[in-house]
């Protein structure tokens, strides 16, 4: 079975402070992607970013970075610079395996509020 | 804007009325999802469906069913309803059910959602 777990429910920072969300995943396949969503107070699902299991390259794009570590099923998420706009709900996602019929399992989130 | 179209938008209802969410998902895309997000289950997979057949199903409720049809829209349907299945529906679209094996290679593409009330 797939769980995500988000231990952090809510981070509040002020503009311009760099904000790091914690993801943890478990999973017996070895094949797997990981995601991260934004939600928005609108309410709607937003894709940010994906990663395979078998590239741990982290990377950066724009304000965002990510930090995928297979050694220890993190796959942290970070925004640099903060502004009001990023307030929202993160969510981290995992699909893996063939009996998760391609689903995603998504973790509980995590609340941003970016205070200017 | 993701490209899917959900609706309605809102909808409230009685306790043991039946509604039906609609969804159209993103040109060519073949597979549909549908999840539930309520505030103490989080977000929930109900169920897949690729080119008209269902793929995968998760906690989906036996009061619960869906479907998709030829054109690839796809309706969810709730019947019975209970107080606890207030929630935001969402559905989900994707180019192809998975690439690598049967995991899904790509991200889901969601709509708005559906805000669900039952009284």
């Amino acid at each position: 079975a797939q769980k995500v777990t988000q231990a952090q429910t809510e981070i509040s920072v002020v503009e311009k402070e760099d904000v790091t969300l914690d993801c943890v995943y478990e999973t017996r396949d070895t094949t797997y992607y990981l995601f991260w969503y934004k939600q928005p107070p609108s309410g709607e699902l937003v894709f940010l970013i994906r990663r395979n299991s078998f590239d741990e390259q982290n990377e950066i794009s724009g304000r965002y970075s990510w930090n995928f570590q297979k050694s220890t099923s993190s796959f942290n998420f970070t925004i640099t610079a903060s502004q009001v706009v990023d307030s929202a709900v993160y969510f981290c996602a995992l699909s893996a395996g063939k009996a998760a019929g391609n689903k995603l399992t998504f973790g509980g989130g995590t609340r941003v509020l970016v205070k200017p | 804007d993701s490209g899917v179209t959900q609706t309605p938008k809102h909808l409230i209802t009685a306790t043991g009325q039946r509604v039906t969410l609609r969804c159209s998902p993103r040109s060519g895309d073949l597979s549909v999802y549908w999840y539930q997000q309520s505030l103490d289950q989080g977000l929930q997979f109900l169920i897949q469906y690729y080119n008209g057949e269902e793929r995968a199903k998760g906690n989906i409720l036996e009061r619960f069913s869906a479907q998709q049809f030829p054109d690839l829209h796809s309706e969810l349907n709730l019947s019975s309803l209970e107080l606890g299945d207030s929630a935001l529906y969402f559905c989900a679209s994707s180019v192809v059910p998975g690439l690598a094996g049967g995991v899904n290679t790509g991200e889901l593409f969601f709509g708005e959602g559906s805000r669900l009330t039952v009284l």
